[in-house]
């Protein structure tokens, strides 16, 4: 079942300005990840984040987490034309959460258009 | 190379004629899964395994078939295809379930 939302759907900028895209989802969470997919293409993993984590870093990412409003944010820096894609957040409940699918549950993803 | 390598990336075939998707990764992952994903649906689970020989299903079960009889195989069964499965898939794997995934490239069904 689909947990993850992320907002905005689509997300068009100029490049060298920052991206910000959210994802809120609906029940307590073990990790959040955020994806992104080229147009066609498997999903590639970009940053994990824990529950009792806030803040993360990787390269030009950051990824906030705030399990309060149960929500997450990826903002990438200094966008570049290759950092046109989708973006997809997933969350994991746990080892093993009971009941119906289980794994990471995705959002249906951000849209993100980076103009030259 | 650590990877997910799935075939046939690209079919096209006619309601009813039973395909097998392969997957296989090569990273000795215990937990794979099979993804289809769908314009404004997102991606959405079909089946995963645990292990070997321990599968479940997901959100969209019907029609799809698999099994997990060696850890680095997954293959996806349609036994008799409709319409309605032609969509993009996906096998993932990761070390343990919620942990990180590595995707395959994709498989793009099309049922006529």
């Amino acid at each position: 079942s689909q947990q993850g939302e992320e907002d905005p759907q689509a997300l068009s900028i100029q490049e060298g300005e920052n991206a910000t895209m959210n994802c809120s989802y609906k029940t307590s969470i073990n990790n959040l990840q955020w994806y992104r997919q080229n147009s066609g293409r498997g999903l590639v993993h970009l940053i994990l984040i824990r529950s009792n984590e806030r803040e993360k870093h990787s390269g030009r990412l950051r990824v906030t987490l705030d399990t309060s409003k149960k929500s997450s944010s990826l903002l990438i820096t200094a966008s570049r034309a290759a950092d046109t894609a989708s973006y997809f957040c997933a969350t994991s409940q746990g080892l093993y959460s009971g009941g119906g699918a289980d794994g990471l549950t995705f959002g249906k993803g951000t849209h993100l258009i980076i103009q030259p | 190379e650590a990877q997910v390598t799935q075939n046939p990336r690209y079919l096209i075939t006619v309601t009813g004629k039973k395909l097998t998707v392969t997957c296989s990764q090569n990273m000795n992952h215990e937990y794979m899964s099979w993804y289809r994903q769908d314009p404004g649906l997102g991606l959405r689970q079909i089946y995963y395994s645990m292990n070997v020989e321990v599968t479940d299903k997901g959100d969209v079960p019907e029609g799809y078939k698999v099994s997990r009889k060696e850890k680095r195989n997954f293959p996806l069964i349609l036994e008799s295809p409709s319409p309605n499965q032609t969509s993009l898939y996906f096998c993932a794997s990761s070390l343990q379930n919620g942990q990180t995934l590595t995707f395959g490239a994709g498989s793009r069904l099309t049922v006529l």
